[in-house]
């Protein structure tokens, strides 16, 4: 799986759109990018995922650059509970196992 | 659905004891995964499971066992207890699909003395 680069930290302001990068030079073309969060003490929770094209669900949405090698999460609204750490991932899908790769993430932390 | 459930929620082990950890999940997944975090890190994967009966070594399996008789089970077994072990632990699971996500139980914080 491909190796991620986040950074460690970042601070919003409530109600304000969150926009965190991740860089991933490396990704292959069989690679999707997933990002998952992790609020203070529970399990990690899945975000949205895509391969080339933008994505967007009730929670975010995902901006991949046309060469792949970087992306975007936006969180359009961020609220108090939106503060947690966000993984960005890429890995095949259909590998043996399916296995996340987690990396340091950035820990955000959403300001009133 | 309760989605993926793990007991306990917090267990302290002396060295050299043994314990399962319990984790379910009622979607009829196929595959199931035991990750560990240590503090401050990322989940390292144990053990995986791709159906009832199968399961493999993922990053970290020293120390543990894991069996599949049902879809719906899949406990982490400890044995010989070590410090080396104190972590929170976590069970998920997956649909086996082109697309498919993992789905997190609340944890198992374990503490060894």
């Amino acid at each position: 799986d491909a190796k991620t680069t986040q950074p460690p930290s970042m601070d919003c302001a409530e109600g304000r759109a969150a926009n965190l990068p991740c860089n991933h030079s490396t990704i292959s073309g069989n690679e999707y990018v997933y990002w998952y969060r992790q609020i203070h003490s529970q399990g990690p929770q899945y975000i949205i995922h895509g391969l080339k094209n933008n994505e967007t669900n009730e929670m975010a949405s995902l901006i991949i650059t046309e060469d792949r090698k970087s992306s975007t999460l936006i969180l359009p609204h961020a609220t108090l509970r939106d503060t947690a750490v966000y993984y960005c991932i890429v890995r095949v899908e259909g590998a043996a196992g399916n296995k996340l790769t987690f990396g340091g993430g950035t820990r955000v932390l959403v300001k009133p | 659905n309760a989605g993926v459930t793990q007991t306990p929620k917090f267990r302290i082990l002396k060295i050299g004891q043994s314990m399962t950890l319990q984790c379910a999940q009622d979607m009829n997944h196929n595959y199931m995964y035991w990750y560990r975090q240590d503090p401050g890190m990322g989940l390292k994967l144990i053990y995986y499971s791709v159906g009832a009966g199968i399961t493999d070594k993922g990053e970290v399996p020293n120390g543990y066992n894991v069996s599949r008789s049902t879809t719906e089970d899949f406990p982490l077994r400890l044995e010989l207890a070590a410090p080396s072990q104190t972590s929170v632990y976590f069970c998920a699971s997956s649909q086996e699909a082109v697309q498919e996500t993992q789905y997190f139980g609340p944890g198992t914080r374990l503490l060894v003395l």
